[in-house]
Parts: C-alpha cells; sequence; structure tokens
C-alpha cells in the first residue's frame, strides 16, 4: 500500500522569506511523486513530478523538491515565498506501472504574510 | 495550453435525486478518471477509465456511482441516488498514453451540495 504524510497542515511565512512544506512517503515500489497546488476555488495545478530521472526536481513558479529514499521524503522549497503562493499544497504518491490511482496527502496551507 | 473543463461548477441537489457531473478531459488523453474531495478532509480517488471501461475503482466508487465516455469528448460521473454523504468537490482528470501516464491534469472541480 502508498501513502503520504504531510507534516505541516498549516505553514505561515513572510514574504520573500523561504518556503518548506514537508512530506514523507510509503510505497512498496518506485513511486512518482508529485506536488498539486490548490489556489483558493481553483483546481488542482501540477507544480512538478517525480521519475526517478533526477533526485532534485525543478517546477513551476520557482519551487523545486528534492527526492530523499533513505529519509523517504519529499519535501518541497522555494527560496523567496510571493504572495501568490498563498494556497493548498498537495503531496501526491503514485505506484506506477500499469497503476495511475493517485494518493493525496491532507494537504499543507500556505499562508504568505506582507 | 490545453486543460480539463467541468460542468457544471456547483450543483445542489435533494438526497435521492440522480446527479450527472461532466468533464471534457484534455483531446489526445486516453485515461480519465474521478476524484472527490469531502470538505476538510483528503482527495481521494473514485475511479479510473480507460480504453471504454474501467481499469480500477475504489471501495467508494459503489453501485451507485457509474461512469460513461458518451461520446468522443465527454466524460460523465453519475450517481442515481444522492446521499447526504456525497456532498463533496468532484475532481475530473485525464492523462496521456505513454511515460507520462501517471501524470495526471485536474479540472476545477464541481462542487456537490446534497440536501
Amino acid at each position: 500500500a502508498q501513502s503520504v504524510t504531510q507534516l505541516d497542515s498549516h505553514v505561515s511565512v513572510s514574504e520573500g522569506t523561504p518556503v518548506l512544506l514537508r512530506c514523507n512517503y510509503s510505497s512498496s515500489y518506485s513511486p512518482s511523486l508529485f506536488w498539486y497546488v490548490q489556489h483558493p476555488n481553483k483546481g488542482l495545478q501540477l507544480l512538478l513530478k517525480y521519475t526517478s530521472a533526477a533526485t532534485l526536481v525543478k517546477g513551476i513558479n520557482g519551487f523545486e523538491a528534492e527526492f530523499k529514499k533513505s529519509e523517504t521524503s519529499f519535501h518541497l522549497t522555494k527560496p523567496s515565498a510571493h504572495m501568490s503562493d498563498a494556497a493548498e499544497y498537495f503531496c501526491v504518491v503514485s505506484l506506477g506501472g500499469s497503476n495511475y490511482k493517485l494518493t493525496f496527502g491532507k494537504g499543507t496551507l500556505l499562508t504568505v504574510n506582507p | 495550453e490545453p486543460e480539463v473543463t467541468q460542468t457544471p461548477s456547483h450543483q445542489v441537489t435533494q438526497m435521492g435525486q440522480e446527479v450527472i457531473l461532466r468533464c471534457v478531459p484534455i483531446s489526445n488523453h486516453l485515461y480519465f478518471y474521478w476524484y472527490r474531495q469531502i470538505l476538510g478532509q483528503k482527495v481521494e480517488f473514485l475511479v479510473s477509465f480507460y480504453n471504454n471501461e474501467i481499469s480500477e475503482k475504489s471501495e467508494i466508487f459503489d453501485d451507485q456511482f457509474s461512469v460513461e465516455r458518451p461520446d468522443g469528448s465527454n466524460f460523465t460521473l453519475k450517481i442515481r441516488s444522492t446521499k447526504l454523504e456525497d456532498s463533496a468537490m468532484y475532481f475530473c482528470a485525464s492523462s496521456e498514453e505513454g511515460f507520462s501516464t501517471d501524470t495526471q491534469y485536474f479540472g476545477p472541480g464541481t462542487r456537490l451540495t446534497v440536501l
């Protein structure tokens, strides 16, 4: 079985400061890992995806995530937060192969203060 | 940029009524999915659909639910007799065939309210 744990339900940062959203996963196989973002009253937008090609993955809007197999982690970072980054962020795992079901974490609400 | 669209954005229905949620996936995608998010809870997988049949479904997806691709562009989720606990945001997603099949693109969602 696969699962995802997002360690913080709410993260608050000041504009211009770094962002760290933490995610740990559990999977019996080599997973594909994703981060999705959901802005208020909007759908789920793909930020980035890890598929074993490189452990550091760059996504849209300056976000990146590092896959650490030894720690079973896939934390999302951004060097400098912008007000427009305020949203809910979901860490997601897929077993891959012929099983394309996505398993979502509970989400982390990012608040950016001026 | 191509995107998944969903209609309606908000549906209000009475308990016991049938509802159909509609989705138009990205045009060259061959895999289709429905997920739901009950308020305050995780996004949950409901069903995946490929080659005109269900490829996987969750335990949530019982006999009250069905999916259909009635034509070359639409993908629908039908709930036959809605219950109060069906109130949720329903997301449609699609993905292409090949190396990136597990990369799913989501629509904006339909908020279903059952009274």
